[in-house]
């Protein structure tokens, strides 16, 4: 878990404006995933990414939007159109699928974030 | 696609008494079940996980089983410490393949309140 950081713990967003939450491993791990929680619900995924350059939508990906030109490093844009954005945002990454199957996801420590 | 239901909600159990969480899935073909633990305001900590060529695993106080005909699997907490007091998340994987990509689908959580 020490190997993932996010930046920043809090954020603050206003209406109409587009914020962006750091998320960086030195796992060298290749997978990397954006979860969204609300208070007293479950995690649901956002965005995925299993290599460099390449990413997939998860369930909630409207509004937002990643990118992973590196390895370490998979940043997540909360955008205008999403209209209810105040969650807690979770990062995580993983070594790819094996032969063993799949393999644990490790999570970075959040990003609150909340509207003005 | 996989879906996880989570049972209970909420368990409340005295200092030293066992506690048990249970989860059922829907796609048989899943094959990856891990278990984590979110204390409040942190990120989500892998405590324990189990694949589908293996019925039971412990370690220490907490085990996992998994009846793969019935497709659910449990968390066992044995001699329960008020620091075991945490929100609980199940999940499984979907299968690799060409149309699924090993994700997790996690449950919506259980909090256990562990009574001194």
């Amino acid at each position: 878990d020490g190997g993932i950081t996010q930046s920043p713990k809090y954020l603050f967003r206003k209406e109409g404006q587009n914020v962006t939450l750091s998320c960086e491993q030195n796992l060298n791990h290749d997978a990397m995933y954006w979860y969204r929680q609300d208070p007293g619900q479950g995690l649901r995924l956002i965005y995925y990414s299993q290599i460099v350059n390449d990413f997939q939508k998860g369930d909630i990906a409207e509004g937002y939007s990643v990118s992973r030109e590196k390895k370490e490093s998979f940043p997540l844009t909360v955008t205008s159109a999403q209209k209810n954005p105040t969650a807690f945002y979770l990062c995580a990454s993983s070594m790819p699928f094996g032969t063993s199957g799949t393999n644990p996801q490790y999570f970075g420590p959040g990003t609150r974030l909340l509207v003005l | 696609g996989e879906n996880v239901e989570q049972h209970p909600s909420t368990l409340s159990v005295q200092e030293g008494d066992s506690a048990v969480i249970k989860c059922t899935y829907s796609d048989s073909a899943s094959n990856y079940f891990p278990w984590y633990k979110q204390e409040l305001g942190k990120r989500p900590q892998l405590i324990i996980d189990i694949r589908s060529n293996v019925g039971e695993k412990k370690d220490q106080r907490i085990a996992v089983t998994l009846n793969k005909t019935a497709k659910h699997f449990s968390l066992h907490i044995t001699e329960t410490q008020p620091e075991d007091s945490a929100v609980y998340f199940c999940a499984a994987s979907e299968p690799w393949g060409s149309s699924n990509t090993g994700k997790l689908i996690f449950g919506q959580g259980t909090t256990l309140q562990v009574k001194p």
